[in-house]
C-alpha cells in the first residue's frame, strides 16, 4: 500500500515551454504534498507543501510565479513549470502524506520522480 | 534555516568493511527518517526516529537518534555491493511533517 505515481517519468521541452508534471496517490488519500528537486549528485531539495484546497507553501527562494501548484483533490497535485529555461533542468520529486488518523498518514511516501531536460 | 550535515560526503569501501555516516544539525527534530536512493529513482525509506537515544535495527544496519534529537547515525556492518547508494537523513520540526534532507552520503561497496 501507499503509492504515489508521477507521470511523466521524463520530459523534454525547449526553453519557453511550460511543462506539467503530474503526482499521485494511487491507493490512499494525501492531504499534503510535497515537492522536491534534486540536482545530480546533490540531495532533495524542498520547493513547496501542497494542501488539498489550499494554496501551496512555498520555500524560500522558490518563486511560486516559475513553480504553480495545484492540489486540486485528494489523489492529484500537479507542478507546472512555466516558461521553462536549461537550468531549471532537474530531477523533480513529489511524496504524499496520507490523511490524519490513517495508517498512511504516519509519513511521506515518494514518487518515482521526474526527470525535465530543458533544451 | 535548518541544515542538516551530512558526513562523509562519499565513501568507497571494500565488501565486508563497516562503516558509519552521520547526520549531525544544530536544530532539534521531533522525527527522523533516513532513506536510500538509486539513480534516478525517488528515496526509499528505511527507518524513523522519534525518541531521543533510540536504537533501531534493519538487518545489517544500525540507526540511533542521538539523545538531543539533534542528530543521527547510521552503522553498517559487513556491507555489501547491494548497499551503493545515495543515503540521505531527513529531519521534521516538532508539528510539521515537513522534512528537510540532508546533504548526502554517497557510498560505493567494491565487490
Amino acid at each position: 500500500g501507499a503509492v504515489v505515481s508521477q507521470h511523466p517519468s521524463w520530459v523534454i521541452c525547449k526553453s519557453g515551454t511550460s511543462v506539467k508534471i503530474e503526482c499521485r496517490s494511487l491507493d490512499f488519500q494525501a492531504t499534503t504534498m510535497f515537492w522536491y528537486r534534486q540536482f545530480p549528485k546533490q540531495s532533495l531539495m524542498l520547493m513547496a507543501t501542497s494542501n488539498e484546497g489550499s494554496k501551496a507553501t512555498y520555500e524560500q527562494g522558490v518563486e511560486k510565479d516559475k513553480f504553480l501548484i495545484n492540489h486540486a483533490s485528494l489523489t492529484l497535485s500537479t507542478l507546472t513549470v512555466t516558461s521553462a529555461h536549461p537550468e531549471d533542468s532537474s530531477f523533480y520529486i513529489c511524496s504524499a502524506r496520507g490523511l490524519a488518523g490513517e495508517r498512511s498518514s504516519d509519513t511521506q511516501y515518494f514518487g518515482p520522480g521526474t526527470r525535465l531536460t530543458v533544451l | 534555516t535548518q541544515l542538516l550535515e551530512q558526513s562523509p560526503q562519499f565513501l568507497s569501501i571494500q565488501e565486508g568493511e563497516n562503516l558509519t555516516v552521520y547526520c549531525n544539525s544544530s536544530s532539534v527534530f521531533s522525527s527522523l527518517q533516513w532513506y536510500r536512493q538509486e539513480p534516478g529513482e525517488g528515496p526509499v525509506l528505511l527507518v524513523t526516529v522519534v525518541t531521543g537515544g533510540e536504537v533501531k535495527k534493519l538487518k545489517r544496519l544500525t540507526f540511533q537518534f542521538g539523545d538531543a534529537r539533534k542528530d543521527s547515525s547510521l552503522h553498517i556492518t559487513a556491507a555489501q555491493p547491494g548497499d551503493t547508494g545515495l543515503y540521505l537523513c531527513a529531519g521534521a520540526t516538532s508539528g510539521t511533517y515537513k522534512y528537510i534532507f540532508g546533504t548526502g552520503t554517497r557510498l560505493k561497496v567494491l565487490a
